[in-house]
């Protein structure tokens, strides 16, 4: 079964510094997707950023990147120049092989200070 | 393009009283997918539909949990009856298709915080 591993409850970064939130998974899938999704204090949960397991480039989406080690199973999101509107819970997911269904990690909840 | 509608987007009753969510998909999206999330812990998948058929519910209490999609396009999630710990914010999903392709990501409503006291 896959797991997803969200290591840090918490984050802080200042305004305009780069912060890595830290997720790594467990699967026995040859092919999945590792998604991140952002969740404000409004509770919506906004897509940021994805990541195919056969893909050989690191995805990048605007200020974010996902720094893929597919050997160490990690799947790590980037935030640069960080804004004090990112503050939020971020989630790391996992997309199985067949199907559409996310499995989710615990998440981390940024705090950009000023 | 509008995004997935839920209502209400909050709800308080008792235990072992009954509940029922609602959710619209957005338009043209086959597949629709209910995930509770307990305060701090990630969604977990209770129920997805690919049309008006249930591909996963293997994580729904179907003791106390139903879910329809009659007709393909909107959804209701109800419990009956409540207990403390259906306590969540329950999300409805939508995605094109149910299958693992890129670019098929969920699209997330704003959810219902249910509290049961």
């Amino acid at each position: 079964a896959q797991k997803i591993t969200q290591t840090q409850p918490g984050m802080f970064v200042q305004e305009k510094e780069a912060v890595t939130l830290d997720c790594t998974y467990d699967t026995s899938d040859q092919s999945y997707g590792l998604f991140w999704y952002k969740q404000p204090s409004s509770g919506e949960m906004i897509f940021l950023i994805y990541q195919g397991s056969y893909d050989e480039q690191n995805a990048t989406e605007g200020r974010y990147s996902l720094n893929f080690q597919k050997a160490r199973k990690s799947a790590n999101l980037v935030i640069s120049a960080s804004q004090l509107g990112d503050s939020a819970m971020y989630f790391c997911a996992m997309r199985e092989e067949y199907g559409n269904k996310l499995v989710f990690g615990a998440g981390t909840i940024l705090r950009v200070k000023s | 393009e509008a995004g997935v509608a839920q209502s209400p987007r909050y709800k308080i009753i008792e235990k072992r009283q009954s509940v029922a969510f609602w959710c619209n998909p957005i338009s043209g999206h086959a597949t629709l997918y209910w995930y509770q999330q307990i305060l701090g812990q990630g969604p977990k998948l209770l129920i997805q539909f690919q049309n008006n058929g249930v591909v996963d519910d293997s994580q729904l209490p179907k003791d106390r949990f139903s879910a329809e999609r009659l007709k393909g396009v909107d959804s209701t999630l109800k419990i009956q009856p409540a207990k403390l710990e259906d306590s969540a914010v329950y999300l409805c999903a939508s995605s094109l298709w149910g299958l693992a392709v890129p670019y098929n990501e969920q699209f997330f409503g704003p959810g219902t915080r249910l509290t049961v006291l």
